[in-house]
């Protein structure tokens, strides 16, 4: 069974970049999709980016520009780096494996509240 | 993009009882359309997917259906364990484009 565990730092200085990582246990890391995903506060989800175990990345759209997804296979790992972070920024978030069976998400990693503060 | 509107935005009910949430799709996305649960504090957890595909480990009490831009997820009979939000997602466009809805909260009455 597949879990994802995530870390990095939960609160960024206004202009900063936001670095998070996500460890793949169990399953097939090569197999699937890896997504980053976040909730600001009061706020519907959404979708950051995604990569795949050869490095192929998607990214949203009004994100892109400040958006880097990263891999490495050797340690089942995928990391998400935000430039340029403001309090909109703010937020819960999430890494994600979206099936390749079926396009949705599963499992979640635990969530990291990132607060953009000086 | 393609904008997911749920409705309630909250709902209240009993245990035992039987609810339904909807979804809908500013355009027809077929049966790309999944539900998730988060309870206080979790992440998201998938309940279904193909719209009504009930996710392995789900209990049978929740079932979902529609196709095109109209979506329901119910629960047949609500355990205390289903007060949470419910968020439906659709994945008919490209990875750049899914979106998800505002979310339904389901609180005890």
């Amino acid at each position: 069974q597949v879990q994802l565990q995530q870390w990095g730092a939960g609160l960024v200085k206004p202009s900063e970049t936001l670095s998070l990582t996500c460890a793949v246990y169990g399953g097939s890391f090569r197999a699937d999709y890896w997504s980053w995903i976040r909730q600001p506060p009061g706020k519907r989800l959404e979708w950051i980016g995604e990569i795949s175990q050869n490095g192929s990345t998607k990214y949203n759209p009004s994100l892109k520009s400040r958006v880097t997804i990263s891999v490495d296979t050797s340690k089942n790992h995928f990391s998400l780096n935000l430039t340029s972070m403001t309090a909109a920024d703010t937020a819960v978030y999430y890494c994600a494996r979206e099936r390749t069976q079926w396009p949705s998400f599963d499992p979640w990693g635990q969530g990291t509240l990132v607060t953009v503060s000086s | 993009d393609i904008q997911m509107t749920q409705s309630p935005s909250s709902l209240s009910a009993s245990v035992g009882d039987r609810v339904t949430i909807t979804c809908r799709a500013s355009q027809r996305i077929s049966n790309y359309l999944n539900w998730y649960q988060q309870k206080p504090g979790r992440a998201p957890t998938l309940l279904i997917y193909a719209a009504s595909s009930l996710q392995s480990g789900v209990p049978s009490r929740f079932s979902g259906s529609g196709s095109g831009t109209e979506f329901t997820l119910t629960i047949s009979s609500l355990q205390p364990e289903d007060f949470a939000t419910y968020y439906c997602q659709q994945s008919y466009s490209s990875p750049q484009e899914y979106t998800f809805g505002h979310g339904t909260k389901l609180e005890i009455k």
